[in-house]
Order: structure tokens, then C-alpha cells, then sequence
């Protein structure tokens, strides 16, 4: 059964980094594009990072450019999502998602910054 | 960055029809049109519907969506259309494209259907 992982969430204080990982199962993990969608509290959805299957595309949004950086490791069928200078307003859920037709999500890992 | 138009909240009568739709503009659903996706509370979203060139033979909806869901587009708006109304059909519905102009993927801001 094809499975998505995340972990790596918490609390965390202003300014300080946090690593995520999201672990895959059940399919050919490299042979697909990977991606970090975020939802805040009681809001939607948002997409946040992505990269290709070789990491030859990667992509962020404009509200985590310069401070998040997005890698994967084919080998251990990994995805990683490091954050640096985190502010309040990146507290949210983490999903990470399969594809660019996102067809496969996993359970999310919450991530909370406040001091 | 560019985000999509969806109307905040649709309200229809069990067994009813819902039109749900997707507003955008030529960089984005214009470009290759939108997927859909439904989350209910507490749960993280799940594919309904296929964007345009995401479609394995053909086929717009994943395995195991209900026939229920259909998707179509016209210019630069995209549109879920739920037939059937069901209990469990009670859900957030958001749409995803990929912009071009930004280089990166839109989510619309989300509708919430309710089922009375």
C-alpha cells in the first residue's frame, strides 16, 4: 500500500529551524516528484515547496523563499523540508504530497512557533 | 503570489446537485486547468479529480473516486460538479494549478459544501 510519512514537527521558537522528513512506502519513490503543502490553523491550503524526481526542479513560494530548502534522498526514499528563521505565521500542518497530481498525501506533522 | 477564486461556502438539499467552481486566469487554470481535491475535518486532502494533462488513458478521476464528481473547464474557470448529493459529501473542496507567470503551484482559497 502506497503510504506518505511526516515528521519532524513541534514546537519551536521564533527564529529557530526545524527539520521535516516525510518517509515514503509502497511505490517507486524516485520516480516521482515530490512536494510540501501547509495549512495553518482553521485555513487552506497552501502549497509551499516541491522538486523533481532528480531534484533538478525545485520550487518555493514567495512566503518561505531564502528561508526553507527543500531535498530528497532517492536512496532512502525521503523527502526533507529544512527550515530556517521561522516566524510565527509558518505554524501550520505539513503535508507532503506525491506528484504534481498530488494524488497521495500523507497525515501531515504539526509544526508551532511561538516563544 | 496568484491565487485561485472559489466561493467561500455552497449550501445545498440532499440528493441535489452542487456546481462548485474555480476562478483563475491564463497563467493558471487557463493554462492546463485544476485538480480538485476534498478534505474533511481532521483529515488531510484526498485527489478527486485529475488536472488536464495529469490524466493516466485518459481517465480524469483516480481509482475509487465515486462517479459523482465530475470536473470540467471552460476558459479560465474551472468547475467540480457533485450529482447526488450525499451526507459524506460534506467537505472543504480546494482547487490546484500551477501558475506559470509565478512559477508555482495555487491553491484556491477553498468552499465549504454543506449537505442539509
Amino acid at each position: 500500500e502506497v503510504h506518505l510519512v511526516e515528521s519532524g514537527g513541534g514546537l519551536v521558537q521564533p527564529g529557530r529551524s526545524l527539520r521535516l522528513s516525510c518517509a515514503a512506502s509502497g511505490f517507486s519513490f524516485a520516480n516521482h516528484a515530490m512536494h510540501w503543502v501547509r495549512q495553518a490553523p482553521g485555513k487552506g491550503l497552501e502549497w509551499v515547496s516541491g522538486l523533481s524526481w532528480n531534484s533538478g526542479s525545485i520550487g518555493y513560494a514567495d512566503s518561505v523563499k531564502g528561508r526553507f530548502t527543500v531535498s530528497r534522498d532517492n536512496a532512502k526514499n525521503s523527502l526533507y523540508l529544512q527550515m530556517n528563521s521561522l516566524r510565527p505565521e509558518d505554524t501550520a500542518l505539513y503535508y507532503c504530497a506525491r506528484d504534481d497530481a498530488f494524488d497521495i498525501w500523507g497525515q501531515g506533522t504539526v509544526v508551532t512557533v511561538s516563544s | 503570489q496568484a491565487g485561485l477564486t472559489q466561493p467561500p461556502s455552497v449550501s445545498k438539499d440532499l440528493r441535489q446537485t452542487a456546481t462548485l467552481t474555480c476562478t483563475g486566469n491564463t497563467n493558471n487554470v487557463g493554462f492546463r486547468g485544476v485538480a480538485w481535491l476534498q478534505q474533511h475535518q481532521g483529515h488531510p486532502p484526498k485527489l478527486l479529480s485529475y488536472r488536464d494533462n495529469n490524466r493516466p488513458s485518459g481517465v480524469n478521476r483516480p481509482s475509487g473516486v465515486s462517479e459523482r464528481f465530475s470536473a470540467s473547464r471552460s476558459g479560465n474557470t474551472a468547475s467540480l460538479t457533485i450529482t447526488g448529493l450525499q451526507p459524506e459529501d460534506e467537505a472543504d473542496y480546494y482547487c490546484l494549478a500551477w501558475d506559470t507567470s509565478h512559477s508555482a503551484w495555487v491553491f484556491g482559497g477553498g468552499t465549504k459544501l454543506n449537505v442539509l
